[in-house]
């Protein structure tokens, strides 16, 4: 267990939705990843926050937005899903990011678009 | 933008025997960092090692250790003793720093199948 917490473990949805994923960083940790992992993409950095703010954006589609709260959760929003969107959604975290430190891994948030 | 190869899509290997599985990487920094990652049919993601390009020793954590290269910049894992709970995919990835930002960038990993 990295201690890295995702909710929910499984989504199921349809195209044209949206839906909020949810992640609590390791306690301490004030930086926050997600990462996409499809079949044909592979794994991908979506975007970096740390305590609060964007620290860094990666191929993340303009339908899709993150933020970080002060409690330090983080939350990814999809809408307008498409078919293509399907795939497993992992949040990592770190102590502080930009110091080149461990990203240690929540167990993914597996989402299906019908 | 740094890249990360696995050239070998599947392994296999008998049980208690070693297995190498291999990694290249493409940057022009002289410091960085590199990972491996260990993805069991559960989906989670898990480090297996992490290795710092200044030292010059190589990484090791039990059964598992790293072949860096930095010339070649080449960077191979060695699973000794394999087990059955070894099988899984296994991702190198290089962690990509700039102005205080990061992100991990990832082979496309490699299935490794333990055989009893």
């Amino acid at each position: 267990d990295s201690g890295v917490t995702q909710t929910p473990k499984h989504l199921i949805t349809a195209t044209g939705q949206r839906v909020t994923l949810r992640c609590s960083p390791r306690s301490g940790d004030l930086s926050v990843y997600w990462y996409q992992q499809s079949l044909d993409q592979g794994l991908q950095f979506l975007i970096q926050y740390y305590n609060g703010e964007e620290r860094a954006k990666g191929n993340i589609l303009e339908r899709f937005s993150a933020q970080q709260f002060p409690d330090l959760h983080s939350e990814l929003n999809l809408s307008s899903l498409e078919l293509g969107d399907s795939a497993l959604y992992f949040c990592a975290s770190s102590v502080e990011g930009g110091y080149q430190e461990t990203q240690y891994f929540g167990p993914g948030t597996r989402l299906l678009v019908l | 933008a740094q890249t990360v190869t696995q050239s070998q899509p599947e392994m296999s290997v008998q049980e208690a025997e070693t297995v190498t599985l291999s990694c290249t990487y493409d940057t022009s920094e002289s410091d960085y960092y590199l990972f491996w990652y260990k993805q069991p049919p559960s989906r989670q993601m898990i480090l297996v090692i992490r290795q710092e390009a200044y030292k010059q020793q190589n990484a090791t954590e039990n059964r598992f250790s790293v072949n860096f290269q930095k010339a070649a910049k080449s960077f191979s894992l060695k699973i000794s003793d394999s087990q059955l709970g070894d099988a899984a995919m296994y991702f190198c990835a290089y962690l990509e720093t700039q102005g205080g930002s990061e992100k991990l960038v990832f082979g496309k990993g490699m299935k490794l199948t333990v055989n009893p």
